[in-house]
């Protein structure tokens, strides 16, 4: 399995900034994804990141709100931005290896919270 | 739609006791099965998965999981329970293929009693 790492582990915001969590994997990867989890509630996912184009947001999710980045098979970013109270969560990215395991391996998440 | 249910919200049981949380999925096509567990401010950890094949699946931490076609199911079981299996858990389907989203159960959390 792959050893996911995401930076920040946890950070207060203040309303109307924005956010921006790392998700570093130690090995090549070709989709990555990230999930929102909602105080007691189960995972969201909000999109897939493939290297090299454009990621594929969920329905509910836009690409203003939640912009990614995927840089290189390794390694991706999630902004949230303008945040509000309502982005409160714990956001975690995953991955899926280059061979299809079809399994995906989560990161420790992110713990944000709105002010 | 497709969807998995873990009807039990929140789940009490004695250390040493057996254990049994349930899993419901409905999907199109039999999809991939896991379990996962989140314990308190950690991330998600894999506990098993059901691709195909012998349908009672082992998995770490003495854990283990019976897929059931005819019931849609996809039941975890531990024989008997320790301290440290307090935590949440979640099941989840996923359409096969490869790079498919996962989707989630709203999660049993589990609480063990001395």
């Amino acid at each position: 399995s792959a050893v996911i790492s995401q930076k920040p582990s946890r950070d207060i915001c203040q309303r109307g900034t924005s956010l921006t969590i790392q998700c570093q994997v130690d090995s090549q990867v070709t989709m990555m994804f990230w999930y929102r989890q909602q105080p007691g509630q189960s995972l969201t996912l909000i999109a897939t990141a493939n290297q090299g184009s454009e990621a594929t947001y969920e329905s509910g999710f836009v690409i203003d709100k939640f912009p990614i980045s995927r840089p290189n098979l390794t390694f991706s970013t999630l902004t949230v931005s303008n945040l509000s109270p309502e982005d409160s969560s714990i956001y975690l990215c995953s991955v899926e290896g280059t061979t299809g395991t079809d399994t995906q391996y989560f990161g420790p998440g992110t713990r944000l919270t709105v002010l | 739609a497709q969807s998995v249910t873990q009807p039990d919200i929140h789940i009490t049981v004695s250390e040493g006791a057996s254990l049994e949380l349930r899993c419901n999925y409905s999907y199109g096509a039999t999809p991939y099965l896991f379990w996962y567990v989140q314990s308190p401010g950690q991330g998600l950890q894999l506990l098993l998965k059901y691709f195909s094949g012998d349908t009672l699946v082992q998995g770490i931490k003495g854990f283990e999981a019976e897929f059931k076609r005819s019931q849609s199911s996809f039941n975890l079981r531990k024989p008997s329970v320790h301290w440290s299996d307090a935590a949440e858990y979640f099941c989840a389907a996923q359409d096969s293929g490869g790079y498919q989203k996962v989707t989630f159960g709203t999660g049993t959390k589990l609480q063990v009693i001395p």
